[in-house]
């Protein structure tokens, strides 16, 4: 099994500064075939089911704002929101589809406003 | 739009087996694209992928739950179903439908339609 550990658990950050959350995988998920990443981000606001953010590692679902950005490679990603915004506090979940369609999820990053 | 909606009791008593349907309109669930999904959250907590099938039957469970876990399908009625025995107040989640996008390697990947959940509690 694929385990995915996020950190912080937690995090608060100034408006219009930027947040940086982090995954790591306890094995790579990157498929050498097609040299893709099978890394997705989610984001979940109160009361709401979880949002697909980014797939690929790095690639924005639509409609996705571009300050929303996914990187990293192999068993290291990350999740930055370049410029926070009110809308975007919520709680970010990592997630990997290397062993699809078995899974699993990151515990969970709460973004709070600083 | 595709939604899917989840449907079933909100109060299942602990030993008992835990049932919910998820109606997909907007789309086919016999789409060859796609897989269907189950997940749960239990409050205050992160989700947990509990299985997946595929319109033709196929399923595939997270082993830690497999033994008591059973999901299946029916196509004419675009639904899928869950069905989780002998549950305890640890089963007490929000229980949410999704398409999992990830049935082919090149395939985006992930869940990217949801429906709202279901809050199901485990009670005497």
């Amino acid at each position: 099994d694929i385990v995915m550990t996020q950190s912080p658990d937690s995090l608060a950050v100034s408006l219009g500064e930027r947040a940086t959350i982090n995954c790591k995988s306890s094995q790579s998920v990157l498929y050498s075939s097609n040299n893709k990443n099978y890394l997705a981000w989610y984001q979940q606001k109160p009361g709401q089911p979880p949002k697909l953010l980014i797939y690929w590692a790095s690639t924005r679902e639509s409609g996705v704002p571009d300050r929303f950005s996914g990187g990293g490679s192999g068993t290291d990603f990350t999740l930055t929101i370049s410029s926070l915004q009110a809308e975007d506090v919520a709680v970010y979940y990592c997630q990997q589809y290397y062993t699809t369609p078995s899974y699993s999820f990151g515990q969970g990053t709460k973004l709070e406003i600083k | 739009q595709l939604q899917l909606q989840e449907s079933g009791p909100g109060l299942v008593k602990p030993s008992e087996t835990l049932s919910l349907t998820c109606t997909v309109s907007g789309g086919s669930i016999s789409s060859s694209n796609y897989y269907w999904g189950w997940l749960r959250q239990p409050p205050g907590k992160g989700l947990e992928w509990i299985g997946t099938i595929y319109y033709s039957g196929g399923t595939y469970y997270n082993p830690s739950l497999k033994s008591r876990v059973t999901i299946s399908v029916d196509t004419s009625k675009n639904q899928f179903s869950l069905k989780l025995n002998s549950v305890t107040a640890a089963d007490t989640a929000v229980y949410y439908c999704a398409r999992d996008n990830s049935r082919y390697y090149d395939s985006i990947g992930g869940f990217d339609y949801w429906g709202q959940g279901t809050l199901v509690t485990v009670s005497s």
